[in-house]
């Protein structure tokens, strides 16, 4: 089983529109979350990190449920340039290793 | 300020020959430097551990003699692809952090290298 999960998508949403998704992971020992963007053939870029009691960036919200182990992202009013993967991912040792989902791909439409 | 860059961006080498890689922290000291791997429409697989002056820690499935890691500095680690072959062809993305507490502990991403081994 993967460490972190990740519906790959596509979600096609509409512009100005709402988007949730989710990510599960499997170590119940992980103990800093974050989501990162990736656009196509670019590397990763952190776009939060997850709090225990979640947390807002703008138009971006991040929760955590430990109990059932999962993170979730919510995009509000999307825009054309949101289109991108969302990377899920977990730190799960002392040496801060980076657990990465596959991947959740967004695609914006006019 | 926490720039990673990668040398070169893109690589193409015939099957047999051997491709090494550049990763530099430029404005901060990274103690430890990870190299990832990354096949499309897949997550990014750590490939290695690299902590500067001493022997990288690869992970399970990845052959630390076909993957030569090098951490000479705390400003630059290498990875070299020996005897490369199709399959290895991928995106490699190194990240670096500065473990000494500055920048939080994040960690920052080169801009990655694509490989095509023909």
């Amino acid at each position: 089983r993967k460490e972190v999960e990740q519906d790959p998508g596509p979600f096609n949403v509409p512009e100005g529109a709402t988007v949730a998704f989710n990510c599960t992971y499997s170590n119940s020992a992980s103990q800093s979350f974050f989501w990162y963007r990736q656009d196509c053939r670019k590397e990763p870029k952190l776009l939060m990190s997850v709090y225990s009691s979640g947390n807002e960036d703008g138009r971006f919200t991040a929760q955590l449920n430990r109990a059932s182990q999962y993170i979730s992202l919510l995009i509000r009013d999307s825009k054309l340039s949101d289109s991108a993967t969302y990377l899920c991912v977990a730190i799960t040792d002392s040496w801060g290793k980076l657990q990465f989902g596959a991947g959740t791909q967004v695609v914006v439409t006019p | 300020g926490a720039v990673v860059s990668q040398h070169p961006s893109w690589v193409i080498c015939k099957s047999g020959t051997s491709v090494k890689i550049e990763c530099r922290s430029l404005d901060f000291q990274a103690t430890t430097m990870f190299w990832y791997r990354q096949f499309p429409k897949q997550s990014l697989m750590l490939m290695a551990t690299s902590n500067e002056g001493s022997k990288a820690t690869y992970e399970q499935g990845v052959e630390k003699d076909k993957f030569l890691i090098n951490h000479a500095s705390l400003t630059l680690s290498t990875l070299t692809v020996t005897s490369a072959h199709p399959e290895d062809s991928s995106f490699y993305i190194c990240s670096a952090r500065d473990t000494s507490g500055g920048l939080n502990n994040e960690q920052f991403f080169g801009p990655g290298t694509r490989l095509t081994v023909l």
